[in-house]
């Protein structure tokens, strides 16, 4: 595997379930990022993770709950979540935080039923 | 309030002709600017940037100008390809505060007809 994936694809939960997004980067990047992606809006930055350590949470919902257990992995758990948290949620990985250049997975599309 | 604005959602162009996507910004602490390019059911690719101390960059085909007075960049497409159709995405990013972070544009949905 090359470049950043993101595990499942497609996912369609009830808001009664809990689920995890998955991301993992093969670029030996310091630096994972969560981004939401809603119809003809702009990306809209989630969390910052900086050698692990969480360094942005932008005002984040707790329904949402970031995981990074290393520098490679980055986890998106989900519960109890609202229909209008459908959107397409990417990850993106890159050198350190204060790198100007991103690298993004293919992105989980999410449908909130 | 967006930092990053891209105000046309769309844009339509003949294969051959150039393509014209612009982006303004309103944050002064923004020094480095990319254009990302999405294909459907993919994650956006990095295309091009452009540092502030630059009023141009060019690589192939595409060329990002930056107008810093104005707070303005274009990402002109010459030869447009029928390839090239795709959401193409403005960021903007400082070294600090409120510019730190990557700050995306809503995108704009390019395009080329055959």
């Amino acid at each position: 595997e090359t470049g950043v994936t993101q595990t499942p694809r497609h996912l369609v939960m009830g808001m009664t379930n809990k689920k995890s997004l998955k991301c993992e980067q093969h670029l030996g990047h310091n630096a994972m990022y969560w981004y939401k992606q809603s119809a003809k809006k702009p990306l809209e930055l989630m969390f910052v993770y900086n050698f692990k350590e969480q360094t942005e949470n932008n005002s984040v919902p707790s329904r949402f709950s970031p995981e990074c257990p290393n520098s490679s992995h980055l986890f998106l758990h989900l519960h109890t979540l609202q229909p209008e948290d459908s959107a397409l949620y990417l990850c993106a990985s890159s050198p350190t935080e204060s790198s100007y250049e991103q690298y993004f997975g293919p992105g989980t599309r999410l449908t909130v039923t | 309030d967006q930092q990053v604005k891209q105000n046309s959602p769309s844009l339509s162009v003949q294969e051959g002709r150039i393509s014209i996507l612009n982006c303004d910004y309103t944050n002064s602490m923004f020094d480095y600017f990319l254009w990302y390019k999405k294909y459907p059911a993919e994650g956006p690719t990095f295309l091009i940037s452009i540092s502030s101390i630059k009023d141009k960059n060019e690589d192939g085909r595409f060329t990002v100008f930056l107008n810093k007075s104005a707070k303005h960049l274009s990402l002109h497409i010459v030869p447009s390809q029928p390839g090239d159709s795709a959401v193409y995405f403005c960021a903007a990013k400082g070294g600090t505060g409120s510019a730190r972070q990557l700050t995306f544009g809503s995108g704009t949905q390019l395009t080329v007809l055959p």
